[in-house]
């Protein structure tokens, strides 16, 4: 079953405002990486959580791993238009590094 | 260019005939993967390959096949096609950790779009 969740699923915004986007696993996760996909494309690669109670910043996104290295967010501040697309987390469980698992995705709709 | 070639890039096949979707990475990457995208599924992982001649089932393995004879190459084959294999694919590769922990980040190829009639 799934072992990565994601909610919301979808999140409609007006340009400015903020966004966040959570993931949940139902393990412990060795690592949480972040991908944006946009629409008809590929999913590209944002960045990567290591240790528990991680924040990275990229501009105006902000990633976070949970201390206990279950959960992890993606929080954009005034999102503008070119934030459209949809953003994957994705993780190894702790025991088992050779498979990778993405969460649902969340699929961000911004209206200028 | 650091790239993840696939193709083809569009498919329309008929049930029951053997295809191969061609997977080619130029960054000397360890670990591919293939993954199958459906709405509201989100992306699952159907086989991957830690190295050559190394592969093994991820979540969804059921009616494909992979080989990876060559370090570069990883292609995806569908023996005998059925309509709930149509789909939208996508071959990843990345560098495994050194201590052989895990991935640095994928880099997906553009993906290959497959309606199997």
């Amino acid at each position: 079953g799934q072992q990565v969740m994601q909610i919301p699923q979808y999140q409609h915004v007006q340009e400015g405002e903020d966004f966040t986007t959570y993931c949940n696993s139902s393990t412990t996760l060795s690592n949480i990486q972040w991908y944006k996909q946009r629409p008809g494309g590929h999913p590209v690669f944002l960045i990567q959580l290591v240790k528990s109670g991680e924040v990275k910043k990229q501009k105006r996104l902000t990633f976070q791993f949970g201390e206990a290295k279950k959960n992890s967010s993606l929080h954009i501040t005034a999102t503008q238009t070119t934030d459209v697309g949809t953003y994957f987390c994705a993780g190894h469980q702790i025991y088992n590094f050779n498979k990778f698992y993405f969460g649902s995705g969340t699929k961000l709709n911004v209206k200028p | 260019e650091a790239q993840v070639t696939q193709n083809p890039r569009y498919l329309i096949t008929v049930t029951g005939k053997k295809l191969t979707v061609t997977c080619s990475q130029n960054m000397n990457h360890e670990y591919m993967s293939w993954y199958r995208q459906d709405p509201g599924l989100g992306l699952r992982q159907i086989y991957y390959s830690m190295n050559v001649e190394v592969t093994d089932k991820g979540d969804v393995p059921e009616g494909y096949k992979v080989s990876r004879k060559e370090k570069r190459n990883f292609p995806l084959i569908l023996e005998s096609p059925s309509p709930n294999q149509t789909s939208l694919y996508f071959c990843a590769s990345s560098l495994l950790s050194p201590e052989g922990r895990g991935l640095y980040g994928y880099t997906f190829g553009s993906g290959t779009r497959l309606t199997v009639v």
